[in-house]
């Protein structure tokens, strides 16, 4: 049973609209993660934090921005999202140094028309 | 930069049969590897680990080998079921600072037929 929620689960949105994506996690992680992927292939990290009031960008630039105000909530929103925004993202917390790897959310979907 | 990557991207298997899946990684410091299996809509899920100190562990039908000698892990199911279908994905981390992260290969698609 996950202890990560993601929401919405899936998402279809205009070009331009303004979008915040949920990751909440309950096991008291102080890292979290937001990973991109397309479908069948690599995750990508865009963002993490290593606690509250801390941010941090990934290996694949996004355009997106997150915050970290509690350490359960890490929320990402994307401005004005664009057709190429289209892609699954991903929301994983760990302990630590991720000695028991990450656990992940289930992701969103997300889908710009 | 340091990556991991699959050799295969589809592995089809005979259901009841083994499978063996392949990850090449190029950080050498590497200390900590970890399977994730993906199946379709949903996050990864932890199968197994294995610590750089350790050549190989075993789990339920799972099997993890890593050969540090040419930088190759490898994920066995064995008795491959029609549940085991998913993605497969390696991933390494070097814990070298606050700054550690998991890199994640490419993944491996398996398909078991019937």
């Amino acid at each position: 049973e996950a202890d990560i929620y993601q929401t919405p689960r899936y998402l279809v949105i205009g070009t331009g609209k303004k979008i915040t994506l949920e990751c909440s996690q309950t096991m008291g992680h102080d890292k979290m993660y937001w990973y991109q992927q397309d479908p069948g292939m690599e995750l990508h990290l865009i963002h993490y934090s290593y606690g509250v009031n801390s941010t941090e960008k990934g290996d694949l630039s996004s355009e997106s921005t997150v915050s970290r105000i509690r350490t359960e909530h890490f929320p990402l929103t994307l401005e004005s999202a664009r057709p190429s925004h289209t892609s699954q993202y991903l929301c994983a917390s760990s302990e630590g140094q991720g000695v028991n790897g990450y656990t992940f959310g289930s992701g969103t979907r997300l889908t710009v028309v | 930069g340091e990556n991991v990557g699959l050799h295969l991207p589809t592995l089809s298997v005979q259901e009841g049969d083994n499978s063996i899946i392949n990850c090449a990684y190029s950080n050498s410091a590497s200390d900590y590897f970890i399977w994730y299996k993906q199946e379709s809509g949903k996050g990864p899920q932890f199968i197994i680990d294995i610590r750089s100190n350790m050549d190989k562990r075993q789990g339920q039908r799972v099997t993890v080998l890593l050969n540090k000698t040419v930088k190759h892990l490898s994920l066995q199911i064995a008795a491959t079921q029609p549940g085991d279908s998913a993605v497969y994905f390696c991933a390494e981390i070097h814990w070298g600072g606050t700054a550690s992260k998991l890199t994640f290969g490419t993944g491996t698609r398996l398909q078991v037929t019937l």
